[in-house]
């Protein structure tokens, strides 16, 4: 069965870092790229970042270029998500997802995790 | 990057009616669209991928269809277990992508 764990978020002040982590398991980590995809309260669903399976190919939204950075220990079977420089607008539910299709990467996603919350405010 | 539009924010139906929910991009994604049903309080879940074909364990009810920049989400007789909000996702862009803002479908 497929398992996304998400953790780390918190509340935080503006302008201060975060570092977000999904454990995964239940398939083979290595082969499947990894997206966070968050939710703003009471809004849609926005994709923040995307990292392909050999952790070499990156992707990012416009608004957390130079501020986001994806990673993942595929020994670990994990990804993570380190967020700086945070202000208001990065108030939001972060979802990490697994793309269904195996060695794809930036399409669309079969099995997500609960979330975790991340509030940014002063 | 491309802006995905679901034009309906929310749409009222009743029991057993046939609902369609319409999404529109910016500009052509090919075949590559794909929908989600999010309950509140819950992950989205995958319904449909490549405009129409159905994710499994999803009932027949729903179906896609579509092409380039027209996209259509059909519940052929709605369930009162529907009820959620419907996202339609593009990834025809791999370096962008980019979901619709939700369909909230009420009963």
């Amino acid at each position: 069965e497929v398992q996304l764990l998400e953790s780390g978020g918190h509340l935080v002040l503006p302008g201060e870092s975060l570092r977000l982590s999904c454990a995964a398991s239940g398939f083979p980590f290595s082969s499947y790229a990894m997206t966070w995809v968050r939710q703003a309260p009471g809004k849609g669903l926005e994709w923040v970042a995307t990292i392909g399976g050999d952790g070499y190919t990156k992707y990012y939204t416009d608004s957390v270029k130079g501020r986001f950075t994806i990673s993942r220990d595929n020994a670990k079977s994990t990804v993570s998500l380190q967020m700086s420089t945070l202000t208001a607008d990065d108030t939001a539910i972060y979802f990490c997802a697994k793309e269904r299709e195996r060695g794809s990467t930036g399409d669309f996603f079969d099995y997500w995790g609960q979330g975790t919350q991340v509030t940014v405010s002063s | 990057d491309i802006e995905m539009t679901q034009s309906l924010s929310t749409l009222s139906a009743s029991v057993g009616d046939r609902v369609t929910i319409t999404c529109r991009a910016s500009r052509s994604v090919s075949m590559w669209l794909a929908w989600y049903q999010q309950k509140p309080g819950k992950a989205p879940k995958l319904l449909m991928y490549a405009t129409s074909t159905l994710e499994s364990g999803v009932p027949s009810r729903f179906s896609g269809s579509g092409f380039g920049t027209e996209f259509t989400l059909t519940i052929s007789s709605l369930h009162p277990d529907d009820v959620a909000t419907y996202y339609c996702q593009q990834y025809d862009d791999h370096v962008g992508l980019t979901f619709g803002g939700g369909t909230k479908v009420e009963i």
